[in-house]
């Protein structure tokens, strides 16, 4: 079973319109929440993270997390044909007193001009 | 946010030889680092932690004598794929992470290994 599930698309939206990307975990145990953006062939850049329940906001981005459903979502506000990448989902997890991290399979988004 | 960097960028090698990779945190002591691996069109896959100054802990599955990992300072990290073959052609990538409440990590800009 896997431990960070995410839908792989590819997620179609036209330019200005919101996007909005899902992720869901298994270990209740999970402490923080990241979302990464990656570039085809490029390594993940960090958009942003969040640790307790409701929303984040930063720029266009929200991360809304609920931990009583372990669901974690990105929404992209206006979205942008340079949003076009694929979105990773990460949790972070300690065990054995080690942080551990777990990403998803991440989902392609494509923004139409 | 963290700078990291890797190097190389990029490297062909025959079946059978050895590469090394290695990672630098640029503007701050790291001592833990991640390093990753990535298929096309997977996901990253957790390799191995790199631990300053002790023995990397290696996730099931990871061969540690196939994978050599050396942490010797804060902020270098490298990776030695021993032996390599085509089936180890890959997307590497290290991470850092720094001293955080929320544990985020960062990434170098990755490694393609390709083993003919």
């Amino acid at each position: 079973q896997k431990e960070v599930e995410q839908n792989s698309g590819p997620l179609s939206v036209p330019e200005g319109a919101i996007a909005s990307l899902n992720c869901t975990y298994s270990d209740r145990g999970s402490q923080s929440f990241f979302w990464y953006r990656q570039y085809s062939g490029k390594s993940p850049e960090l958009i942003m993270f969040i640790y307790s329940n409701g929303d984040k906001e930063d720029g266009r981005f929200t991360a809304q997390l609920n931990k009583a459903s372990q669901y974690v979502s990105l929404l992209i506000r206006d979205s942008q044909p340079s949003d076009s990448a694929t979105y990773l989902c990460a949790v972070n997890i300690l065990t054995s007193g080690t942080y551990k991290y777990i990403f998803g399979t991440g989902t392609r988004l494509k923004v139409l001009a | 946010g963290a700078v990291v960097s890797q190097h190389p960028s990029r490297v062909i090698c025959k079946s059978g030889t050895s590469v090394k990779i290695e990672c630098r945190s640029l503007d701050f002591q790291a001592t833990t680092m991640f390093w990753y691996r990535q298929f096309p069109k997977q996901s990253l896959m957790l390799m191995a932690t790199s631990n300053e100054g002790s023995k990397a802990t290696y996730e099931q599955g990871v061969e540690k004598d196939k994978f050599l990992i050396n942490h010797a300072s804060l902020t270098l990290s490298t990776l030695t794929v021993t032996s390599a073959h085509p089936e180890d052609s890959s997307f590497y990538i290290c991470s850092v992470l720094p001293w955080s409440a929320y544990n985020e990590q960062f990434f170098g800009p990755g490694t393609r290994l390709t083993v003919l």
